[in-house]
């Protein structure tokens, strides 16, 4: 059975750094892209980040571009995300999420929140 | 970047209904579409990929149509347990959801 679980969310001022982490499971990870995808409060959903299955290669979309760093650690099973100079528009929860195909996401693990607030 | 437009927002429907939820890309996506089902407080579910193939383990009342900009999903005989919200994503280019439809029982 696929897993993911995150963890590293909680409460952190503007400006400051967070780091989440994603253990996988029930897979082969390094055969996997891996993804972040956000969730306002009550909104949408927004991609975050992606990782190619070595590493080797990552993708931002230009909200978070220069201020999140995605990362693998393929002997470990874990996916990262580096969040630095957070904003409050940063405040969402963040799911670990399997890439499957050309960029459609078939595993989500249960999500982690992170609040930016002083 | 490439727009998703979802339509309706919200939706009410009897058991037993047939639903369609509408999404519309602001280019050609080549049917790089995912549809998703995120139930109240829980984790967003793959329903269906490239626009027409439903995902393992999804029942197949639910099912996915339409080609270039416009795409949708249907899903027959409402039940109960798919109250939720639905959110399409396109993946041709770097990918983007729709808006999302919130879908509760009249």
């Amino acid at each position: 059975e696929v897993q993911l679980v995150e963890t590293g969310g909680g409460l952190v001022q503007p400006g400051r750094s967070l780091k989440l982490s994603c253990v996988a499971s029930g897979f082969t990870f390094n055969n996997y892209w891996m993804s972040w995808t956000r969730q306002a409060p009550g909104k949408g959903l927004e991609w975050v980040a992606s990782i190619t299955n070595s590493g080797g290669s990552t993708y931002y979309p230009d909200s978070v571009k220069g201020r999140f760093t995605i990362s693998r650690d393929n002997a470990q099973n874990t996916l990262y995300l580096q969040m630095n100079s957070l904003r409050s528009e940063d405040t969402a929860t963040y799911y670990c999420t399997r890439v499957m195909g050309d960029n459609y996401f078939d595993y989500w693990g249960q999500g982690v929140m992170v609040t930016v607030s002083s | 970047d490439i727009q998703m437009t979802q339509s309706p927002a919200s939706l009410s429907a009897s058991l037993g209904e047939t639903v369609t939820i509408e999404c519309r890309a602001s280019e050609d996506i080549y049917n790089g579409l995912a549809w998703y089902q995120q139930k109240p407080g829980k984790s967003p579910q793959l329903l269906i990929y490239n626009a027409n193939s439903l995902h393992t383990g999804v029942p197949s009342r639910f099912s996915g149509s339409g080609s270039g900009t416009q795409y949708s999903l249907k899903i027959n005989s409402l039940q109960s347990e798919d109250v939720a919200s639905y959110f399409c994503q396109q993946y041709y280019n770097y990918p983007t959801f729709g808006g999302g439809t919130k879908l509760e029982l009249k």
